[in-house]
């Protein structure tokens, strides 16, 4: 069964960069839809986009001059950087599976990124 | 983009209680909707895809309909651990976007 962490800095100054790193476990990172999905605190969710393990990807237009998403298939894993960071992007950070272009399943357990200097 | 609104936003029952939640497309979405349950620091479960087909694992209390731009997340007797936020999502273009999510807490 695919299992899915996340990994990175949980503090970032306004203007940088974020990126994180979501290592899959327990399956194959090919032939599938890996995905970031954000939620600001106390507020709902936001598709950020996804990567196919081929490396083609789609971002939320919301996002997309911003965001990048990688795959390293021989470590198992995928990667997110958002450049140009405001307080507006602190926000807990899920990677998750895109079954069949339709649900997330499974998801990761998240990991709250602060932008704050 | 799609847009999903959940109503009600807040929802407010009793162990035992049958509830629906309902989730309004802005357009037309086939059955390409799913439901998802998140509790308090936790990531989102997947419940329902494909608007009604239970996910593995998922008890058969909750049960989802719906086609087009009305879609409806139902538990049929409320259990102590059914208190959570549900959201739903679609896909049947992009941007993939969420509901904004309907709480159910314990009357």
């Amino acid at each position: 069964q695919v299992q899915l962490q996340e990994s990175g800095p949980g503090l970032v100054k306004p203007s940088e960069t974020l990126s994180l790193t979501c290592t899959v476990s327990g399956g194959s990172i090919s032939s599938y839809f890996w995905s970031w999905i954000r939620q600001p605190p106390g507020k709902g969710l936001e598709w950020i986009g996804y990567i196919y393990y081929s490396g083609s990807t789609n971002y939320n237009p919301s996002l997309k001059s911003r965001v990048s998403m990688s795959v390293d298939a021989s470590k198992k894993q995928f990667s997110l950087k958002l450049s140009s960071v405001t307080a507006a992007d602190t926000a807990v950070y899920y990677c998750a599976t895109l079954t069949l272009l339709n649900w997330f399943d499974p998801w990761g357990q998240g990991i709250l990124v602060t932008v704050s200097s | 983009d799609i847009q999903l609104t959940q109503s009600p936003s807040f929802l407010s029952a009793s162990v035992g209680d049958r509830v629906t939640i309902t989730c309004r497309a802005s357009q037309g979405i086939s059955t390409y909707l799913a439901w998802y349950q998140q509790k308090p620091g936790k990531a989102p479960k997947l419940l329902i895809y494909a608007a009604s087909t239970l996910q593995s694992g998922v008890p058969s209390r909750f049960s989802g309909s719906g086609s087009g731009t009305e879609f409806t997340l139902t538990i049929s007797s409320l259990q102590p651990e059914d208190f959570a936020t549900y959201y739903c999502q679609h896909l049947n273009s992009f941007p993939i976007t969420f509901g904004q999510g309907t709480r159910l807490e314990i009357k």
